[in-house]
């Protein structure tokens, strides 16, 4: 069964620095969503991405935030100055369209450490 | 406003016990609902989902949700639980838009 990848596993990263966070969704999906989930906390909805641009963003995903289609399979996530506050599993997920009519398919999601 | 509520932070039951897990939710339009199972270290699984039709819909891993509409509910059910079902289970509810807004999670701890 095809799936969404991502790496790395787990990224470890200065405060300040920026990070790449890189996914590759199922090959006939059409909708990209990212999500994270603190420690203890429940997941969250980030930002949904279609046709090359934002479809939707929540209030988490500011200015620090951005995502890119690089090219034909893959999607990122980029922070551009990380925070402490920023330590979280990052999930990305796709569905071949909104979410009224396909479940969105997640990856194993990437730890990203912030010290 | 649109939430999910799980009650249930952890719970525990015995190898073979049957098993409900309960999830309501607030949302203003047609709702789509999922749940979802995430093993340590894994990512999300979708067990099953429910868009319309049928109230009781059935999902992997020999796992079933009802849909009640007059209770806001999607409870998640499994008749005998295995040991294998230890996990994370998350209720999520979606609609016209984008985003799936997730419950807490409620940790299952199966004791032999």
């Amino acid at each position: 069964e095809p799936e969404v990848t991502q790496t790395p596993s787990h990224q470890v990263t200065q405060m300040g620095q920026e990070v790449i966070l890189r996914c590759v969704p199922i090959s006939n999906h059409l909708y990209f969503y990212w999500y994270r989930q603190i420690l203890g906390q429940k997941v969250e909805f980030l930002v949904s991405f279609y046709n090359n641009e934002i479809s939707e963003k929540s209030e988490i995903f500011d200015d620090q935030f951005s995502v890119e289609r690089p090219d034909g399979s893959n999607f990122t996530l980029k922070i551009r100055s990380t925070k402490l506050e920023d330590s979280a599993m990052y999930f990305c997920a796709s569905s071949q369209r909104q979410t009224g009519g396909q479940p969105q398919h997640f990856g194993d999601g990437t730890r990203l450490s912030i010290l | 406003a649109q939430s999910v509520t799980q009650p249930d932070i952890h719970i525990t039951v015995s190898e073979g016990a049957s098993l409900e897990l309960r999830c309501n939710y607030s949302y203003g339009a047609t709702p789509y609902l999922f749940w979802y199972v995430q093993s340590p270290g894994q990512g999300l699984q979708l067990l099953l989902k429910y868009f319309s039709g049928d109230t009781l819909v059935q999902g992997i891993k020999g796992f079933e949700a009802e849909f009640k509409r007059s209770q806001s509910s999607f409870n998640l059910r499994k008749p005998s639980v295995h040991w294998s079902d230890a996990a994370e289970y998350f209720c999520a509810v979606g609609g016209n838009t984008d985003k799936l807004i997730f419950g807490t999670g409620t940790r299952l701890q199966v004791f032999p």
